[in-house]
């Protein structure tokens, strides 16, 4: 069964406290993975896309990575304002598919 | 630039009435989707769309019925709603399935309470 799962569910870091969130997913002939960032009221805006093994892109504090079986959202010296939850998702077939997504709050 | 617009953004119902959500686009995107967000259970899909006249069900399909009649609008529609369909809704589109065109914009929600 095609699969994406996020961990953690939530995380709380202080401010310049760098950290990773992980997604795994199990998606035969992947199109992409996909990651989102959502403000609370908002709905999910696109970050980046991965599409084979090793590759690695970068906006600001954040950095995603992508193994066969994992993306990483490496989050640098992060900042209050990079507050989200941040969701992960792959195409299957004509639709698109999302983990639950991990929650992230940053404390000043 | 517009981009997706749901109407409305709140709407409280009582058990056994319908309403319609309305999504707009104007980025002539022709694939569509109504995802619901649950608390705990991340984005699931509920109807898509892949081109004006066609939709097909998505993961959590009891209960809603679309319409794509014109390419830039999706309708999302309950009968008769339950307490079981209290949820945030989402609607999506974009250029393609996945790959390069299959990046996905959202509009700001609907906060639908059924009581």
């Amino acid at each position: 069964e095609d699969q994406v799962t996020q961990s953690p569910e939530a995380l709380r870091l202080q401010e310049g406290e760098s950290s990773s969130l992980n997604c795994s997913y199990t998606v035969s002939g992947l199109r992409g993975l996909f990651w989102y960032r959502q403000d609370p009221g908002k709905g999910p805006e696109f970050l980046f896309t991965l599409y084979s093994a090793g590759e690695e892109k970068e906006k600001e504090r954040l950095k995603a990575t992508l193994t066969k079986k994992e993306s990483f959202l490496h989050i640098t010296a992060p900042k209050p304002e990079d507050s989200a939850t941040y969701l992960c998702a792959s195409p299957v077939g004509f639709k698109t598919i999302f983990g639950a997504g991990t929650r992230l709050f940053v404390k000043a | 630039n517009a981009g997706v617009t749901q109407t409305p953004k709140f709407r409280v119902l009582k058990t056994g009435q319908s309403m319609t959500l309305l999504c707009a686009q104007d980025m002539n995107h022709e694939y569509m989707y109504w995802y619901r967000q649950d608390p705990g259970m991340g984005l699931r899909l509920i109807h898509y769309s892949v081109g004006e006249g066609t939709t097909a069900k998505g993961e959590v399909p009891d209960g809603y019925n679309v319409s794509r009649l014109k390419k830039q609008n999706f309708l999302l529609g309950l009968e008769s709603a339950a307490p079981s369909q209290t949820s945030v809704y989402f609607c999506a589109s974009s250029y393609g399935a996945g790959g390069r065109s299959g990046e996905l914009f959202f509009g700001e929600g609907s906060r639908l309470t059924v009581l």
